[in-house]
């Protein structure tokens, strides 16, 4: 069966600070990959996805990068944090096929002060 | 531009009793159609999806009718369960998406059923 792994569970950073967050996939190949931001209150907005290693789309204009080193790895990166950064940072997957449902990884809860 | 729309907020149901969650869209191109489950600090979970083929999807308690015509569809539970209560995301995504599978999610309704 295929599972999605997130790391860290929490993250407290300062303003200005780097981040990096970690996402594998087990039990599938070439899956799409995507990230999501939940901010407080709001529903969910999509950040990146990639359909292949190296492939990164991005969806909204902001201060974060996302890379795909390997097929099942999924990276989400800042070089400086803003305030706005604070949320709750989902990963997901899916084949790579429409009409099929996205899997959900537990999250990250980044508190950025 | 919310191309889906959740307009309640929040929802309280008596256990045992009916819940019904709507969501609306307004891209005409959209035709696959997601409910998602979320707990707290934990990610969401699939529950039900429906084709733009068809207008009622049925998952034991859980049943997904879709309405083209007014862009609406909702998600009835049936009996409601104190464990059901989370928040409930609908989702949409369209063929012309292709392999990238994309979905775009509403705001969200929480959902709390009252023992």
């Amino acid at each position: 069966s295929q599972t999605i792994h997130q790391w860290p569970a929490t993250l407290v950073q300062p303003v200005g600070s780097p981040l990096s967050l970690e996402c594998t996939v087990e039990g599938t190949s070439n899956p799409n990959l995507y990230w999501y931001r939940q901010a407080a209150g709001r529903g969910l907005q999509l950040l990146f996805y990639s359909v292949g290693i190296g492939q990164i789309s991005s969806e909204v204009p902001q201060n974060l990068s996302a890379s795909r080193p390997q097929d099942r790895q999924f990276i989400l990166s800042s070089k400086k944090l803003l305030l706005s950064d604070s949320g709750f940072y989902l990963c997901a997957w899916s084949v790579r096929r429409a009409y099929n449902e996205q899997f959900f990884g537990p999250g990250t809860r980044l508190t950025v002060l | 531009d919310q191309q889906v729309k959740q307009n309640s907020p929040s929802l309280s149901v008596q256990e045992g009793r009916i819940s019904i969650l709507n969501c609306d869209y307004t891209n005409s191109m959209f035709d696959y159609f997601l409910w998602y489950k979320k707990y707290p600090a934990e990610g969401p979970t699939f529950l039900i999806s429906i084709s733009s083929i068809k207008d009622k999807n049925e998952d034991g308690r859980f049943t997904v009718f879709l309405n083209k015509s007014a862009k609406h569809l909702s998600l009835h539970i049936v009996p409601s369960q104190p464990g059901d209560s989370a928040v409930y995301f609908c989702a949409a995504s369209s063929l012309y998406g292709g392999a990238t599978n994309k979905l775009i999610f509403g705001t969200g309704t929480l959902l709390a059923v009252q023992p």
